[in-house]
């Protein structure tokens, strides 16, 4: 099955600075990598997503990368601000046999002011 | 309505009650989930329904019993559950089907077994 790795699992990074994260999926039928945020307490949400038939996608300040043959995406926040402290976590997901979204472990990330 | 409800928000309970957990959704969504969460830790997932049918049962214990009544519903019966069961418990769906569509995920019900 898909196994999802993540790293760095904590990331502190100065307010306005760029915070990257890294994932690496191992099953090459995989399509669609989102990523989602989630808050102390609350629930994940999704704040980007990506499909294997693009190379990058980006939403203002979020941006993700995908490479195919390398079997990993990144994400990556530009001008950082406190608001983004959260953990992110990294998925995977194919249209194949067992439709599941797997997850990385996730990366505690820190603005500080 | 572009959201996943969960109640309850928070739930206590001894090793010999019976309780249920429920999701709801109104966004037409044919694919509903039950993730487990601990501490520090990703979702897991527990179950996928797929147009009100059980697909996926990632090995649960028979203490846990999902139902789907309708497409809009989704409940998870508990029964004898022990204290290593605490956790997070997300809902969560997706449009279902073949295409990959982000899942919505509800608040969750924070479970406490003593």
């Amino acid at each position: 099955g898909e196994n999802v790795e993540q790293h760095p699992s904590t990331l502190s990074v100065q307010e306005g600075d760029s915070a990257v994260i890294k994932c690496t999926y191992s099953d090459s039928a995989s399509n669609y990598f989102p990523w989602y945020k989630q808050e102390l307490g609350k629930r994940p949400q999704l704040i980007i997503d990506i499909r294997s038939n693009v190379g990058e996608k980006k939403d203002q300040r979020i941006a993700v990368t995908l490479n195919k043959t390398a079997k990993h995406f990144s994400l990556h926040i530009t001008e950082t601000q406190p608001e983004d402290s959260a953990v992110y976590f990294c998925a995977a997901k194919t249209d194949q046999g067992a439709q599941k979204l797997v997850f990385g472990q996730g990366t505690r990330l820190t603005i500080n002011p | 309505d572009t959201e996943v409800t969960q109640t309850p928000k928070h739930l206590v309970m001894g090793m010999t009650n019976k309780k249920s957990l429920k999701c709801e959704q109104h966004m037409g969504h044919r694919a509903m989930y039950w993730y487990k969460q601990k501490a520090k830790k990703p979702p897991e997932l527990m179950f996928v329904y797929s147009y009100e049918k059980l697909s996926i049962n990632e090995s649960v214990p028979s203490r846990f019993s999902p139902e789907c009544p309708n497409s809009s519903l989704l409940n998870l019966h508990l029964h004898a559950l022990q204290p290593e069961d605490s956790a997070l418990y997300l809902c969560a769906s997706s449009p279902g089907g073949q295409g990959n569509y982000g899942y919505t995920f509800g608040s969750g019900t924070r479970l406490t077994v003593v």
